[in-house]
């Protein structure tokens, strides 16, 4: 099974501070995904990748950044951080070209105050 | 607006018995449906998938069913146990992206 890495586990941020979640798989797979799960919502697409490089905005990309800049690593950043920002984060990897599963990290608790 | 739509929100089956959970979606380029299984306090694990050109998978005591024409797909997991008590999400996903619903909490007694 893919080893999808994530760091912190968990975060405590300041309202108006700058936040960098960090993500790394091993599985050199080319598709790596930023999502948030709040109650009820399940699982939001945030930023996604299609490779070294490349960031695409999600669903909800408002207030986030992304950075690909190897195969193994995916940032998410957050230049200024609010309450509303306050969830769990989990980032994912899959290889859509060669039909691999998508596989998700514990996840990062990020707490806003 | 939903595109992936999952129910019930929550379900309770008494062990051995079959759980039954749906899921619709809207979006006809949608080609691949992975079911994942989430505890609480940790990340989701991928439990099964099938893809569009499939009508049932099958992994053990758990079944996807799918209906292409009526864009629904369901989730059967026969002789449910109590350790299968957990959030399931349906996704949905084409051209590089999953689309997630919002999941069916499952409780199983004993």
């Amino acid at each position: 099974e893919a080893a999808v890495t994530q760091s912190p586990r968990n975060k405590v941020a300041v309202t108006g501070g700058k936040v960098t979640l960090s993500c790394n798989q091993t599985n050199n797979h080319n598709n790596m995904y930023w999502y948030r799960q709040d109650t009820g919502h399940g699982l939001r697409l945030i930023h996604y990748s299609y490779g070294a490089g490349s960031t695409e905005k999600g669903d909800i990309p408002d207030g986030y950044k992304a950075s690909r800049p190897s195969q193994e690593n995916f940032s998410l950043i957050l230049e200024l951080a609010t309450p509303s920002q306050t969830s769990v984060y989990f980032c994912a990897s899959g290889d859509w070209d060669k039909n691999t599963e998508v596989f998700f990290g514990k996840g990062t608790r990020l707490t806003v105050v | 607006q939903q595109q992936v739509r999952q129910s019930p929100q929550s379900l309770t089956v008494w062990e051995g018995e079959t759980a039954i959970l749906n899921c619709s979606y809207e979006d006809s380029t949608f080609n691949y449906f992975p079911w994942y299984q989430q505890f609480p306090g940790e990340g989701p694990a991928l439990l099964i998938s099938i893809r569009s050109v499939s009508d049932k998978k099958e992994d053990g005591r758990f079944t996807i069913f799918f209906n292409k024409r009526e864009k629904k797909l369901s989730l059967h997991i026969t002789d449910s146990q109590p350790g299968d008590s957990a959030t399931y999400f349906c996704a949905a996903g084409s051209f590089n992206k999953l689309t997630f619903g919002a999941g069916t909490r499952l409780a199983v007694c004993p």
